[in-house]
């Protein structure tokens, strides 16, 4: 399994925009980059995933360059409920393969 | 319906207790895990249960056991735990496998 490098934690002004990076330089060409969102004491929450390029959805867009050795979180116009931690995660998509390993997440804070 | 529930929110056991934790979901999907989840860390994967057979077993206990009656439930039977084992209790599924899975709140156990 891919290992995934992210920042311990980052802060944020609300209303800004907010980047988290993830490093994965060992991502297999059958990986799939995926991202969580977990609040205190309640579970993961699925965000967004992503092969190459870029995806967006109503919550985050998601950046992968070519090499995809990397990707990019992107929350726009963040609020104080957006207080949490992030994991980014690499992984095969093939069913029966669910080795699901999260790495240390990024706590981000969203300062009023 | 479209969530993971878990009963109990909260659970406190004796060391020589036996009790059990209930994981159900009515989303169709056909892969379900149970993951331990410490104070200020990630998640870790117990086990993995794809079409109703344990298909991953992360070299748990014995103390914990799984169990799968039919697509919709999970329970992890717990027996002779130790304090150790305090910790919040995460079930999750899977529509596809993989990295895209769906949490439930998670039940918070102490063993005393």
């Amino acid at each position: 399994l891919a290992k995934t490098t992210q920042p311990i934690s980052m802060d944020s002004y609300e209303g800004q925009e907010v980047n988290i990076t993830c490093s994965h330089n060992n991502i297999a060409t059958n990986d799939y980059i995926t991202w969580y969102q977990q609040f205190p004491s309640q579970g993961p929450r699925f965000i967004i995933q992503g092969y190459k390029t870029k995806v967006t959805n109503e919550v985050a867009s998601l950046f992968i360059p070519a090499d995809r050795k990397s990707s990019t979180l992107s929350l726009p116009r963040v609020s104080l409920s957006d207080t949490a931690v992030y994991y980014c995660l690499v992984g095969d998509r093939t069913f029966g393969n669910e080795k699901l390993t999260f790495g240390t997440g990024t706590r981000l804070t969203i300062i009023p | 319906d479209t969530e993971v529930t878990q009963t109990p929110k909260h659970l406190v056991m004796g060391m020589t207790n036996k009790k059990s934790l209930k994981c159900e979901q009515h989303m169709g999907h056909r892969a379900m895990y149970w993951y331990k989840q410490k104070a200020k860390k990630p998640p870790e994967l117990m086990f993995v249960y794809s079409y109703e057979k344990l298909s991953i077993n992360e070299s748990v206990p014995s103390r914990f056991s799984p169990e799968c009656p039919n697509s919709s439930l999970l329970n992890l039977h717990l027996h002779a735990l130790q304090p150790e084992d305090s910790a919040l209790y995460l079930c999750a599924s899977s529509p596809r496998g993989g990295n895209e899975q769906y949490f439930g709140p998670g039940t918070r156990l102490t063993v005393t």
